[in-house]
């Protein structure tokens, strides 16, 4: 698919475990971005990277939360000791172009629930 | 700092009616993007229409058009004829176009349900 893509969709852990969440972006796109999705509100931003330079990580909530892009490609977003505030939906979005103009919409992927016990 | 508002939690209309979905904002950056996302069950946030705050003319896109007044710091989101499948929840989002600031910042979301 041309679309952004993420995995796993679901992802049930136990508190205190690790978790991984991997994000493939739209092919050629220079921007990719990591949100975080409470239940019954709206995301909030949590990290930006230009190719795979990580140039805004001001919204990661604690260094738990680790965010790499080590090729500038795939995006993983990973959790240390999950805690259960942590349970929320991650949004991935990557954007074609690393200016602001018009057209540089984000597009999202479907997001991966993670749900901690 | 930015801020995005959405007064209206849940919102319920006829189908083929028009129906308006507010949203209010707060920035102090001279210029700015407005967005507004579409969001269904699926969890796929879908991008609708976008508003440059010096645009001169309020953005169209098919069914949906923003009613902006800069004035008041509001970026309303219209959809004409609404059909069944408009049922979603809906986001206002802003993006601030200075260097380097390219988060989105959204509001909390209308839950829209569209009755038949």
């Amino acid at each position: 698919g041309a679309g952004v893509s993420q995995s796993p969709r679901y992802k049930v852990a136990k508190r205190g475990q690790d978790v991984a969440l991997r994000c493939d972006p739209i092919s050629g796109h220079v921007s990719l971005f990591w949100y975080q999705q409470a239940l019954g509100q709206g995301p909030e931003f949590l990290t930006y990277f230009q190719n795979e330079a990580q140039l805004d990580k001001s919204g990661l909530p604690s260094d738990r939360f680790f965010a790499e892009r080590p090729e500038g490609s795939v995006s993983t977003l990973k959790i240390q000791r999950t805690q259960q505030e942590d349970s929320a939906v991650y949004l991935c979005a990557s954007s074609r172009h690393r200016d602001r103009g018009r057209y540089n919409e984000q597009f999202f992927g479907p997001g991966t629930r993670l749900t901690v016990l | 700092a930015q801020k995005i508002t959405q007064t209206q939690p849940g919102m319920f209309v006829q189908e083929k009616e028009a129906v308006t979905l507010d949203c209010t904002y707060d920035t102090s950056d001279p210029s700015y993007g407005l967005f507004w996302y579409k969001q269904p069950s699926s969890g796929e946030m879908i991008f609708l229409i976008y508003q440059g705050s010096y645009d001169q003319q309020n953005a169209t896109e098919g069914r949906y058009s923003l009613n902006f007044q800069k004035a008041r710091k509001s970026a309303n989101l219209v959809i004409s004829a609404s059909q069944l499948g408009d049922s979603a929840m809906y986001f206002c989002a802003m993006r601030p176009s200075i260097q380097g600031a390219q988060k989105l910042v959204f509001g909390q979301g209308t839950r829209l349900t569209i009755n038949p």
